[in-house]
């Protein structure tokens, strides 16, 4: 499969800060999927994304699917300490059937 | 969301022994399902794809006789991680997609440790 590049690799922010975190491709994607995994446990999806340039909420996460069908960014608004965790962005490319993972972006926040 | 559920969480084995770990769909049926292994602190890397009926596809360096698929029905893959060793401790996740769509739903994932 093919490594995404995600970044930043991790953030330590406050909480009631907002977070933007990317992944970047080399080909083109046909999906953009975000994942957040809590430690010991499977990752659990956010939000799916299926067309360039798509715009997709869900509560206070926001995520796009870049126009150029080779990138998406994921932000999280007004974070809270229940955020924490591990965010995985991940998605299909043309030439493949299985998900291609980028390597996460590990989130911490302070109360 | 869908819901897929994985059994056991953890397991602790002996070295030479074999273990099974179970992967379910709940509520939707999967003619495909995923199986990753992630080390700590690293994304999942992908080991083989089960296949409903099928033989499994395995990735580049897994090898299928140690690491058993079998994909009994649309809603259940079982892993089996046969003659363990030490090195084979991992957290196992599996995967699997509705039928038609693209969205991947995770297992609660198994802790496997050899001793």
């Amino acid at each position: 499969g093919q490594q995404l590049n995600q970044s930043p690799q991790s953030m330590f922010i406050q909480e009631g800060e907002d977070v933007s975190m990317n992944c970047t491709s080399s080909s083109i994607f046909n999906t953009w999927l975000w994942y957040k995994q809590d430690p010991g446990e499977g990752p659990v999806l956010l939000i799916a994304l299926y067309k360039a340039g798509e715009l997709t909420s869900n509560g206070r996460l926001t995520a796009q699917f870049g126009i150029t069908r080779k990138d998406s960014f994921l932000n999280i608004s007004a974070s809270i300490p229940s955020d924490v965790g591990i965010y995985f962005c991940a998605g299909y490319s043309n030439s493949g059937y299985a998900l291609n993972f980028g390597k996460g972006t590990s989130l911490l926040v302070t109360p | 969301g869908a819901v897929v559920s994985q059994h056991p969480s953890r397991v602790i084995c002996k070295s030479g022994t074999s273990v099974k770990i179970e992967c379910r769909s709940l509520d939707f049926q999967a003619t495909t399902m995923f199986w990753y292994r992630q080390f700590p602190k690293q994304s999942l890397m992908l080991m083989a794809t089960s296949n409903e009926g099928s033989k499994a596809t395995y990735e580049q360096g897994v090898e299928k006789d140690k690491f058993l698929i079998n994909h009994a029905s649309l809603t259940l893959s079982t892993l089996t991680v046969t003659s363990a060793h030490p090195e084979d401790s991992s957290f196992y996740i599996c995967s699997a997609n509705p039928m038609g769509t693209d969205e991947a739903f995770f297992g609660q994932g198994t802790r496997l440790t050899v001793v």
